[in-house]
């Protein structure tokens, strides 16, 4: 069965980094795109980027570019989504997902959702 | 970017009866096309890629069409737990999902 395991919820100060994880099981993690969704409180998806687990290949959003740092380390089969200098406006669920055979940007498997909270 | 816009933002429907769910985008992004459904504490759920093909394990009533700008989602026969928010995504350019309809009961 295709596991995406997520690290637990987080609560952060302003100005603090975030680092979370994605460990994915049931399945080759090297062969499938991992990416990173962004969800702020009661709104819609975001897409913020991808990583190729195998050599580490990461394709950003725009929108997330140089805001945040994907990364992987195969031998744990886990990928993560870094960002540093937390804001308030950075509270929102994050979701990792593993692509589709079909496309790297379609998401068939879809982690739990990591809680991220910035607050002073 | 491509601009992906949903409409209604709500749609009230009755159990039982038919949801037509609209998706245009900004331009073409030819079938690059998927729907996700979405329940209150869950992550997304795939429904359909490729603008019309049913992901594994989705049921028949749901169904996608369209090609460049303009997609539909239909569910032929809402069940209760078919109420949820769906959101398209385009992956023709770097991916960007609808802000999404929710289906509400009526």
């Amino acid at each position: 069965e295709v596991q995406l395991v997520q690290s637990g919820a987080e609560v952060k100060k302003p100005g603090e980094s975030l680092k979370i994880s994605c460990k994915g099981s049931g399945y080759s993690f090297t062969n499938y795109w991992i990416g990173w969704v962004r969800q702020m409180p009661g709104k819609g998806l975001e897409w913020m980027g991808i990583i190729y687990p195998d050599d580490s290949e990461t394709r950003y959003s725009p929108s997330f570019q140089g805001q945040v740092t994907i990364s992987a380390d195969k031998s744990i089969s886990t990928a993560y989504l870094q960002r540093s200098s937390l804001k308030a406006s950075d509270t929102a669920m994050y979701y990792c997902a593993r692509s589709h055979e079909y496309s790297n940007y379609v998401y068939v498997y879809w982690g739990q959702g990591t809680l991220v909270t910035v607050s002073s | 970017e491509i601009v992906m816009t949903q409409s209604p933002a709500t749609l009230s429907v009755s159990p039982g009866e038919r949801a037509t769910l609209s998706c245009r985008a900004s331009q073409s992004v030819s079938s690059n096309l998927a729907w996700y459904q979405q329940k209150p504490g869950q992550a997304p759920r795939l429904l359909i890629y490729g603008a019309s093909t049913r992901a594994t394990g989705i049921p028949a009533r749901f169904s996608g069409s369209g090609s460049g700008t303009e997609f539909t989602l239909t569910i032929s026969s809402l069940q209760s737990e078919d109420f949820a928010v769906y959101y398209c995504q385009q992956y023709n350019n770097w991916p960007a999902f609808g802000q999404g309809t929710k289906v509400e009961i009526k």
